[in-house]
């Protein structure tokens, strides 16, 4: 997982709580994205970002909000913690390239347990 | 509507067996595919993955994928499954039209285990 640092990579919040889960990647990359992996689910995008300053809805957005000030930081805030999003986060960044495809870098992953 | 469907939630073979993961995809553009390998409490490394060319897709760790567009299938494969294999492996599929906002579609993943 070179280049995509996800922190923390365990917290534990209370019902209401807010919290930020940070990723900072340092390939230079436009695309980034957040997903939830929950048992028997699979992988469900979040939010994502096509560059600096844009952010968009993926499958599961709500309870969630993000900002893409830079292009390194793309950053994933819990404004009012419930048990539900009890989870596992990963951010992950894309190299775009021509003819062979995208090629997806995931950070290790957030362990997130609301109580 | 993309979606991919991983048959069998957990798959158990025996050291130096062949390993079989089925993947199939659900796509009304020309798909990308994608099999990632998670290991116990990390992230996701790619192993293969399949755009454009040769159906027959070489990954890491042995691993191999080929994709069959009329069976809308793309299985993983390994000849001879070894114990440091053990872990959970996901399908994904995207858009690859437009590879700006690419974004993957998982399937609901495969846990195999390797019995010695």
């Amino acid at each position: 997982n070179a280049g995509v640092t996800q922190t923390p990579k365990f917290q534990v919040l209370k019902t209401g709580q807010s919290m930020t889960l940070q990723c900072a990647q340092d390939m230079n990359h436009e695309y980034m994205s957040w997903y939830r992996q929950d048992p028997g689910m699979g992988l469900r995008l979040i939010h994502y970002s096509v560059g600096a300053g844009i952010t968009d809805q993926g499958e599961v957005p709500n309870g969630y909000n993000v900002s893409r000030s830079t292009t390194e930081d793309f950053p994933l805030r819990l404004l009012s913690a419930a048990p539900s999003q009890t989870s596992v986060y990963f951010c992950a960044s894309t190299r775009t390239g021509t003819g062979t495809g995208n090629t997806i870098y995931f950070g290790e992953g957030s362990w997130l347990t609301v109580v | 509507a993309q979606s991919v469907t991983q048959l069998g939630s957990h798959v158990s073979v025996s050291e130096g067996a062949l390993v079989l993961l089925r993947c199939n995809y659900s796509s009304s553009v020309p798909p990308y595919l994608f099999w990632y390998v998670q290991y116990p409490n990390q992230g996701l490394q790619l192993l293969l993955k399949y755009t454009t060319g040769a159906t027959l897709v070489k990954g890491i760790n042995g691993f191999e994928a080929e994709f069959k567009k009329s069976e809308t299938s793309f299985h993983l494969t390994k000849p001879s499954a070894h114990m440091s294999d053990a872990a959970e492996y996901f399908c994904a599929v995207s858009d690859g039209r437009s590879y700006n906002t690419d974004k993957l579609i998982f399937g609901t993943g495969t846990r195999l285990q390797v019995f010695p």
